[in-house]
């Protein structure tokens, strides 16, 4: 079936630092893709989308490229704050998904001032 | 606008027993979501309603059941509690179907003894 594999957490970076959370998929045609966001104690929240392939999807200085070529959506920031600790999660939706998201597992990021 | 809410915040059960979980949304959506997320296993969609009067299975609805109540309220019912039903539980609603950003309630935690 479809799925979205993200790099193992936790990941540790100082503030300022570039931040890349790899993330690819396993999909048949062309599925939309997202990044959400948990911070601590909350539900998630939509941090941004590409629905095509070559789209970036940009929010809050992060940004994501769907490349089909690659099969990846990888998350970037060039430079976190100690605000931008969170788990963050890749997530799919695809014709076989019933037009619902699939999760990756989550990337738990912690910022140290 | 409260958004979604879910109560209760936190709940211990025994095994067998039964509870419902409430889930509420102020936002005019039609679709509504319960997840459930586990450590290490990002979030799992358990049930979907596409739209008021309709309710689907998602990837992991044994042991569960829901009710779709009106057009803001979206129920999730366990009718005999084990284990391996403690978890995070997550409701969610989007405009129209998953591709919509979805929107989070703070989640409700149960344990499960």
């Amino acid at each position: 079936g479809d799925s979205v594999t993200q790099m193992e957490g936790p990941v540790t970076l100082s503030e300022e630092a570039f931040l890349t959370i790899n993330c690819t998929y396993t999909a048949t045609g062309y599925p939309s893709l997202f990044w959400y966001v948990q911070y601590p104690g909350e539900g998630l929240q939509l941090l941004l989308k590409a629905t095509k392939a070559d789209d970036k999807g940009s929010n809050k200085g992060f940004e994501a490229t769907y490349r089909k070529e690659t099969t990846s959506f990888h998350l970037e920031k060039g430079s976190v704050q100690v605000s931008d600790s969170a788990v963050y999660f890749c997530a799919l939706i695809s014709g076989r998904s019933q037009g619902n998201l699939i999760f990756g597992k989550g990337t738990k990021l912690s910022v140290k001032p | 606008n409260a958004g979604v809410t879910q109560t209760p915040k936190f709940q211990v059960l025994k095994t067998g027993q039964s509870m419902t979980l409430q889930c509420a949304q102020d936002m005019n959506h039609n679709s509504m979501y319960w997840y459930r997320q586990d450590p290490g296993m990002g979030l799992r969609l358990i049930y979907y309603s596409a739209s008021e009067g309709t309710t689907d299975k998602g990837e992991v609805p044994n042991g569960y059941n829901v009710s779709r109540l009106n057009k803001r309220e979206f129920s999730l019912r366990l009718e005999s509690a084990a284990p391996s039903q403690t978890s995070v539980y997550f409701c969610a609603s989007s405009e129209q179907g998953a591709i919509e950003t979805q929107y989070f309630g703070p989640g409700t935690r149960l344990l499960v003894l």
